[in-house]
């Protein structure tokens, strides 16, 4: 199992652009989720997926859209880059409802937006 | 709404000493929590959990935490550590019931000295 795998590992973006953050899981876990990660803040969750076709906002979801097509990938829409969104963002998935809490995270995406 | 404290930003200790570190947290119920190791540059990685039962819980790398409902806390420790366990420690606290993520705490981040 490759387990929890994201790409790109870094990305440089200009103000407005937009870009997708991919995530996939090859362990059939129906919850995902996407964290951003920065510096004295911890990880705060920007949104989540209980399973294909449900998806739900987390504590910070302004300026990201998500979707989930399938069981195994949940890409990040950035629509219109803004400085504020330099971060590292971090993908998680876990089982199911009952395990949701034991999370496999994957190993990031560094993103500078200029 | 769930809250995780880590009091200390930053904590060095000598190669082979004791460790302990601190997570205060805040919840209603009986919570869910974790302890999770971020080394540099990567994803984080599940030390160990408690979920009910037993207080005192074993995990990898031969760390350990104890509950402590009338503390509200979950600290870490370790009876002597390695050079290798420099990195940065999150505690998180998951809801009882619903599927929306961790709540981190802003980390604690673990200097080893020789």
């Amino acid at each position: 199992n490759a387990g929890v795998t994201q790409t790109p590992k870094f990305q440089v973006l200009k103000t407005g652009q937009s870009m997708t953050l991919q995530c996939a899981q090859d362990m059939n876990h129906e919850y995902m989720s996407w964290y951003r990660q920065d510096p004295g803040m911890g990880l705060r969750l920007i949104h989540y997926s209980v399973g294909a076709g449900i998806t739900d906002q987390g504590e910070v979801p302004n300026g990201y859209n998500v979707s989930r097509s399938t069981t195994e990938d949940f890409p990040l829409r950035l629509l219109s880059a803004a400085p504020s969104q330099t971060s590292v963002y971090f993908c998680a998935s876990s089982h199911d409802g009952t395990r949701t809490y034991e999370q496999y995270f994957g190993p990031g995406t560094r993103l500078t937006v200029t | 709404a769930q809250s995780v404290t880590q009091p200390d930003i930053h904590i060095t200790v000598s190669e082979g000493a004791s460790l302990e570190l601190r997570c205060n947290y805040s919840y209603g119920a009986t919570p869910y929590l974790f302890w999770y190791v971020q080394s540099p540059g990567q994803g984080l990685q599940l030390l160990l959990k408690y979920f009910s039962g037993d207080t005192l819980v074993q995990g990898i790398k031969g760390f350990e935490a104890e509950f402590k409902r009338s503390q509200s806390s979950f600290n870490l420790r370790k009876p002597s550590v390695h050079w290798s366990d420099a990195a940065e420690y999150f505690c998180a606290v998951a809801s009882g019931g619903g599927a929306d993520g961790l709540t981190f705490g802003k980390g604690t981040h673990l200097i080893i000295q020789p």
